[in-house]
């Protein structure tokens, strides 16, 4: 079975502060992970995800995740946000193994709510 | 149109009352899932089906069931609803393991 921890269920900063949600997974087999966002009243955007290769991930609007195997983690950050980042965030794992029983199931953590001020 | 249509976008209804939930996609894809979303709990796994004829349980299954009509159908019924299945219902798509496609989500309200 796989799970996802994310640490943190608020972060509050200020518009053009640097950010950091974090992200830690658990699972005995390998792993896809992504990173969704949520902005109020509307469904589930995709902002980026790890399939292989390079752990330094780049994705929509500004956002990157370093995938890190060893700490199991995949830390979403952003250099400088804007008010419009305001939105909850989801940090989610699929097993990578074809034929495991978690296969193609997406598994979420709790959700961070960003929130920027000005 | 949306790749994943989700009817109603809201409902509320009472305590008892059976209530299904209808989602359909334009992607192709063979995959699709029901989710619930409470505040601080993410999203949770109700029912998959990776195939019309395969249907199977996710993580909080019980008091739900679904139907699979066609590739690109694929409701979601609380037979007896009560009101801790007051949440925002999400169906979503898949081509595999990755590339999901969620829908705008329908919230229920169960009084």
């Amino acid at each position: 079975a796989q799970s996802v921890t994310q640490l943190d269920s608020q972060v509050p900063v200020f518009e053009e502060a640097p950010v950091e949600l974090r992200c830690n997974y658990s699972s005995s087999v390998s792993v896809y992970l992504f990173w969704y966002v949520q902005y109020p009243n509307q469904g589930l955007q995709l902002l980026l995800k790890y399939l292989s290769g390079s752990t330094l991930v780049k994705g929509i609007n500004g956002f990157e995740a370093e995938f890190n195997k060893s700490q199991t983690s995949f830390h979403l950050r952003k250099p400088s946000v804007h008010i419009s980042d305001t939105a909850e965030y989801f940090c989610a794992v699929s097993e990578a193994n074809a034929g495991g029983t978690s296969y193609g199931k997406l598994t979420f953590g709790q959700g961070t709510i960003l929130t920027v001020h000005p | 149109d949306a790749d994943v249509t989700q009817t109603p976008r809201n409902r509320i209804t009472k305590t008892g009352k059976r209530i299904m939930l209808e989602c359909s996609q334009t992607k192709g894809h063979d995959r699709m899932y029901w989710y619930r979303q409470d505040p601080g709990l993410g999203l949770r796994l109700i029912y998959y089906s990776f195939d019309v004829k395969d249907i199977n349980k996710g993580e909080i299954s019980d008091g739900y069931s679904v139907s699979r009509q066609a590739q690109a159908k694929f409701s979601l019924s609380l037979e007896s609803a009560i009101p801790n299945q007051t949440a925002l219902y999400f169906c979503a798509t898949s081509v595999g393991p990755y590339g999901y496609t969620f829908g705008s989500g329908t919230r229920l309200t169960v009084v």
